[in-house]
C-alpha cells in the first residue's frame, strides 16, 4: 500500500464527453504526477503539480488539464474525449520533484471511451 | 515518447531460475529506477540507482548501471511464481525535465 488513492477505479464514457479523475497523495507529499498508460505500453507523462502549480507537462494537448488543491490532492480533467484516450490513468505522489526519487503510485483509473 | 527500451519484451522462465532484464536510455540521467506492475494495476517501486553508482542490491534484486553505454540491467535471482509481472525502467534526467520517463516494459512469466 502506497497511501495514494485514485477514484473512480473504472469508468466508461463516450466520445466528446468530459471526465474528471481524482487522486489523494500520500501524507507529506507535495508533488503529484499524472501518467497515461495505454494497453501494452509504458506510462507516458501527462503533467506534474508541485504546491498547486503545474511545473512540467508532457506531450499532451490542452484538453488534458489538472488541478492541485491545498491538501495536495489532485484532479485530472479530460475534455472532448477521443477513442485513443482509453487507457489506465496513473497518479503518483512524491516528496519532491519526480525526477530525483521514488514515485508512489495509486492503483489507477481505467477509462474506456466508446 | 518513451525514454527507454526494455529488452526482452517478454521473458518466460521456470521457478528458481534467474531473470535478467535490460534497459537502454538516450539522455544523461541523475538516477534510474525499476518498477513492477501486476496486471493492469499501479506500479510499485523496486530499486533506485544513482548515476554515480554502478551496482546496487536489494534482497533478490541486483541492478547495474553503465552510464557510458546508457544501459541498465535488473537481475532477479531464484525467481518465484509471484514475480510474474511487468517490469519497467524509468529515468530521471539531469536537465530539461523534472519527471520520470518510463520504458516499454518487460513482461516476465515465472512458471511454477
Amino acid at each position: 500500500e502506497t497511501g495514494v488513492t485514485q477514484s473512480p477505479t473504472h469508468l466508461i464514457k463516450t466520445r466528446g464527453q468530459q471526465v474528471t479523475l481524482r487522486c489523494s497523495s500520500q501524507s507529506g507529499h507535495n508533488t503529484v504526477s499524472w501518467y497515461q498508460q495505454a494497453l501494452g505500453q509504458g506510462p507516458q507523462f501527462i503533467f506534474q503539480y508541485y504546491r498547486e502549480e503545474e511545473n512540467g507537462r508532457g506531450n499532451f494537448p490542452p484538453r488534458f488539464s489538472g488541478l492541485q488543491f491545498p491538501n495536495y490532492s489532485s484532479e485530472l480533467n479530460v475534455n472532448a474525449l477521443e477513442l485513443d484516450d482509453s487507457a489506465l490513468y496513473l497518479c503518483a505522489s512524491s516528496p519532491g520533484t519526480a525526477n530525483t526519487g521514488e514515485l508512489f503510485f495509486g492503483e489507477g483509473s481505467r477509462l474506456t471511451v466508446l | 515518447s518513451q525514454q527507454g527500451e526494455e529488452d526482452p519484451q517478454a521473458l518466460s522462465i521456470q521457478e528458481g531460475e534467474n531473470a535478467t532484464m535490460n534497459c537502454s536510455y538516450k539522455t544523461s540521467i541523475n538516477n534510474l529506477q525499476w518498477y513492477r506492475q501486476n496486471s493492469g494495476r499501479g506500479l510499485v517501486h523496486l530499486i533506485l540507482i544513482r548515476s554515480n553508482e554502478r551496482e546496487k542490491h536489494s534482497g533478490r534484486l541486483r541492478v547495474t548501471l553503465d552510464t557510458s553505454k546508457k544501459s541498465s540491467s535488473l537481475l532477479i535471482t531464484a525467481s518465484r511464481a509471484a514475480d510474474t509481472a511487468s517490469y519497467f525502467c524509468a529515468t530521471g534526467r539531469q536537465t530539461g525535465a523534472n519527471n520520470l520517463f518510463f520504458g516499454t516494459g518487460t513482461r516476465l512469466t515465472v512458471i511454477p
